[in-house]
């Protein structure tokens, strides 16, 4: 079946580093692919997202690349603000399973220190 | 606003008991979901629906009910039968295509606690 694997947390890192978070998937068909973002006590808010190859998907400073060659959607970010602290998810949607539901990875908590 | 809407935000529930968790939607979107979330975890499908009056079990639904009588609702009923029910719930939405993979629409959450 479809799977996500992205990079263990925590990330800590001091404002105005650099950001990277891995995902890596499998896939039967060919899928979409998403960032969410869950802040505290709240639920998954889309962050970008990105629906063929080499497609970037781009929003409030964050950035990921669809490489279907390497099977990843590698999130990043330039500088990163206290704000921004939060757990990220990686997920995919492949309508080629008939199920359509989001098949999330494990999430990345990111800690930004002023 | 258009968005999800999920009561109440906190629940507790005591052993034994059944528990409902409502999902209202006014997005006219035709699929809907239920997830469940355990800390440092990632999303778990329960349940989903593609359509009115049809619904499908996902990777976790021994010990969960739900119903869909109506495109704008999908509550979901947490049973006794559920050994280990405290979590965080997420209800999402979504558009129904054959053709293209969509996003989902997420609510705030309910987070079921059993005491």
């Amino acid at each position: 079946g479809d799977s996500v694997t992205q990079m263990e947390g925590p990330v800590t890192l001091s404002e105005e580093a650099f950001l990277t978070i891995n995902c890596t998937y499998t896939a039967t068909g060919y899928p979409s692919l998403f960032w969410y973002v869950q802040y505290p006590g709240e639920g998954l808010q889309l962050l970008l997202k990105a629906t063929k190859a080499d497609d970037k998907g781009s929003n409030k400073g964050f950035e990921a690349t669809y490489r279907k060659e390497t099977t990843s959607f590698h999130l990043e970010k330039g500088s990163v603000q206290v704000s921004d602290s939060a757990v990220y998810f990686c997920a995919l949607s492949d309508s080629d399973t008939g199920r359509r539901a989001l098949t999330f990875g494990s999430g990345t908590r990111l800690q930004v220190q002023p | 606003d258009g968005g999800i809407t999920q009561s109440p935000k906190y629940l507790f529930r005591k052993e034994g008991q059944n528990v409902t968790l409502s999902c209202e939607q006014n997005l006219n979107h035709d699929a809907m979901y239920w997830y469940r979330q355990d800390p440092g975890q990632g999303l778990r499908l329960i349940y989903y629906s593609q359509i009115v009056n049809d619904f499908q079990k996902g990777d976790i639904a021994e010990g969960y009910s739900v119903s869909r009588e109506k495109k704008e609702s999908f509550p979901l009923t947490v049973t006794s039968a559920q050994k280990n029910p405290t979590a965080f719930y997420l209800c999402a939405s979504s558009i129904a295509s054959r053709r293209f993979n969509t996003e989902a629409f997420f609510g705030q959450g309910t987070r079921l606690t059993v005491v």
